[in-house]
């Protein structure tokens, strides 16, 4: 079964407009939520990342809100541009596993129109 | 610069045949991941490695072997009994904990069966 449920599967936004990807869990042992951004034809690269005891992280136009007691995560891209065409994966990380796992999103395919 | 090398980028078998795919790292983690990449159904696990001559199973280990006798490399085999092996294969590493330490993920390698 899926750990996390991701949503849009696909995405699509004007330049200059917000992006919202959502994602959510059961596992109340996850404690890390990361997400990775890929370019088609390579490999998934780590965006940004938020631990449980903050709502929000920022870093740039990037901005994740997480609520704990939904048990729900949102990636926003402000002012999306083309450059930001890819798909994204959010992901949780198992504090209870040893080596520390991630469980993936299915992934959102974003398409920014110029 | 320090990265993950997969090869070949693309590559072509005929059904029955076992298949190696390399995946080797400068960057001196530990630990080290397969993912496959399917549309629609984000990053599965197939195996991991927290150290030299040691491996766990992922999600969907079946059909796969794997083989950790130098830090550096990772090479995964999908064998013949993988009953849908095309699909885009990623390596990943990791110092340690996904916690601690995000995944690098190489470029990946993309592998067509007939």
């Amino acid at each position: 079964q899926q750990q996390v449920k991701q949503s849009p599967q696909s995405l699509i936004v004007q330049k200059g407009g917000i992006s919202i990807i959502n994602c959510a869990y059961e596992n109340t042992a996850f404690d890390y939520f990361p997400w990775y951004q890929q370019f088609p034809g390579k490999g998934p690269a780590l965006l940004i990342a938020i631990r449980p005891d903050v709502s929000e992280k920022k870093e740039g136009r990037f901005t994740i809100s997480f609520n704990k007691s939904a048990k729900q995560f949102s990636l926003h891209i402000m002012d999306s541009q083309p450059g930001d065409s890819a798909t994204y994966f959010c992901a949780a990380l198992d504090r209870g596993s040893t080596l520390g796992r991630l469980y993936f999103g299915r992934g959102t395919q974003l398409t920014v129109w110029p | 610069d320090g990265g993950i090398t997969q090869s070949p980028k693309y590559l072509f078998r005929k059904e029955g045949q076992n298949v190696t795919l390399s995946c080797e790292q400068n960057l001196n983690h530990d630990a080290m991941y397969w993912y496959r990449q399917d549309p629609g159904q984000g990053l599965r696990l197939i195996y991991y490695s927290q150290i030299v001559n040691d491996f766990q199973k992922g999600d969907i280990a079946e059909g796969y072997s794997v083989s950790r006798e130098k830090k550096e490399s990772f090479p995964l085999t999908v064998t013949s009994a993988q009953k849908n092996p095309t699909a885009f294969y990623l390596c990943a590493s990791s110092m340690g904990s996904a916690y601690n330490s995000p995944l690098h993920f190489g470029n990946g390698t993309r592998l067509t069966v007939t």
